[in-house]
């Protein structure tokens, strides 16, 4: 059984840049959610895709926005980076929504 | 955005010992949750947790849902040097459609000295 993967492992991108994190869930999750985790700082939601919908969202702006894809993987787009976007990116898929996460290795965005 | 209460900080203890660290919350939550993060690595869950009361074991590790869905605890016993690491607690809510997402702690910074 493959768990959750994401790519690329390292990013850095300029300010006003836009940026694309890519996530494959676990076999047999349906639902992806997003956290971006600061520095010393516990994973922050960020939003939930349920069977290709947006399930929930945090307290984060509207340039954070997502997809799902049929086949469950999931795609975090963030437009006009912003130097405190400099974060560990975390994917975790589950069975479905409030089942319980299982995260990935994450993505580190480093923006300058 | 909001984060549970987690203490301690950071733990720096002798290989052999044992280890508490405990989370609490202002909120109810329904599902208590303590993961561990290696550096560069994302969080890997250790117990879930799902009814108060509850005291469930993995191993080494026991976590108990505190009756007033309000707190949690975890308990390491006789710590090997794999187990450095940080220490996240989560809590889920289940109801007014807000299951969805998990509500973290700061973590707790585990070292232990071979």
């Amino acid at each position: 059984e493959t768990g959750v993967t994401q790519s690329p492992t390292h990013l850095i991108k300029t300010r006003g840049q836009q940026v694309t994190l890519r996530c494959s869930s676990q076999s047999g999750h349906n639902t992806v959610s997003w956290y971006q985790q600061a520095l010393g700082q516990g994973p922050q939601f960020i939003f939930q895709y349920y069977r290709e919908e947006e399930n929930g969202r945090g307290n984060f702006p509207p340039r954070f926005s997502g997809l799902q894809f049929p086949n469950y993987s999931s795609e975090l787009n963030v437009n006009a980076l912003e130097l405190d976007d400099s974060a560990l990116y975390l994917c975790a898929s589950s069975l479905a929504w409030g089942y319980e996460q299982f995260f990935g290795p994450g993505t580190r965005l480093t923006v300058l | 955005g909001q984060q549970l209460n987690q203490s301690p900080q950071s733990m720096f203890i002798q290989e052999g010992e044992d280890v508490s660290m405990n989370c609490t919350s202002s909120s109810i939550f329904n599902t208590w949750l303590w993961y561990k993060q290696d550096p560069g690595e994302g969080p890997v869950l250790l117990i879930a947790l799902y009814k108060a009361g509850e005291l469930t074991s993995n191993g080494r590790l026991t976590a108990q849902f505190g009756i007033t869905r309000k707190d949690s605890f975890l308990n390491i016993s006789a710590s090997i040097p794999s187990d450095v690491g940080i220490y996240f607690c989560a809590g889920q809510l289940d109801s007014g459609g807000s299951n969805y997402k998990l509500t973290f702690g700061k973590g707790t910074l585990l070292t232990v000295n071979p």
